[in-house]
């Protein structure tokens, strides 16, 4: 059973416009949370994280939000820009567990 | 330069055929991890190492056999037995398993298996 969920497959934005991608999760001791983004034929490079003692984190255009009590992650892209078409994964560990990784959301942005 | 070399990037197998997937880093890392991808399912973690001749079994391990002979190495085969082997392999390191939750998770290309 998927403990990680990206329930939208898609996401289409206009460029300059703020992308909002979810994650919800299962596992309540989850400690740590990740975006990565995916190029087509290449692997996943990192984006951002968030550990559980925060709600918000932070970098450049990408900000990622917790709101642990309702199992709840999302990452917000402002401006959004056409070269961060991609696919974007949430990924989420227990300390010292390997990472689970959701089916990811795959974001266009249009000029 | 640092990073995690996948061989080969495309592969073809007959049916009940073993294959074995390359992965090399030269990161120093002691962990390393073999995800599957397919299409609309994300990626799912076949067999991860924390430390030189150990390996745990990840969510979708049967099938697959792994070893870690080597810091460095650590080659996935797929066996005649994994009942769909058609997909994209994501071989990935970090310098600690914890080290992962952090970002340090560091993905090779790829390698795209095919059965024919």
């Amino acid at each position: 059973d998927q403990q990680v969920k990206q329930n939208s497959p898609s996401l289409s934005v206009q460029e300059g416009r703020i992308s909002i991608l979810n994650c919800d999760y299962t596992n309540s001791m989850f400690d740590y949370f990740l975006w990565y983004k995916k190029y087509p034929a290449e692997g996943p490079t990192f984006l951002i994280s968030i550990s559980s003692i925060k709600d918000k984190n932070e970098d450049g255009r990408f900000t990622v939000f917790l709101n642990k009590s309702a199992k709840h992650l999302s990452l917000h892209i402002v401006p959004s820009q056409p070269g961060d078409s991609a696919v974007y994964f949430c990924a989420a560990s227990v300390l010292g567990g390997a990472l689970n990784f959701g089916k990811g959301t795959s974001l266009l942005v249009t000029p | 330069d640092g990073g995690i070399t996948q061989s080969p990037k495309y592969l073809f197998r007959k049916e009940g055929q073993n294959v074995t997937l390359s992965c090399e880093q030269n990161l120093n890392h002691d962990a390393m991890y073999w995800y599957r991808q397919d299409p609309g399912q994300g990626l799912r973690l076949i067999y991860y190492s924390q430390i030189v001749n150990d390996f745990q079994k990840g969510d979708i391990a049967e099938g697959y056999s792994v070893s870690r002979e080597k810091k460095e190495s650590f080659p996935l085969t797929v066996t005649s037995a994994q009942k769909n082997p058609t997909a994209f392999y994501l071989c990935a390191s970090s310098r600690t398993l914890a080290g992962a939750n952090t970002g340090e998770l560091f993905f090779g290309e790829g390698s795209r298996l095919t059965v024919l």
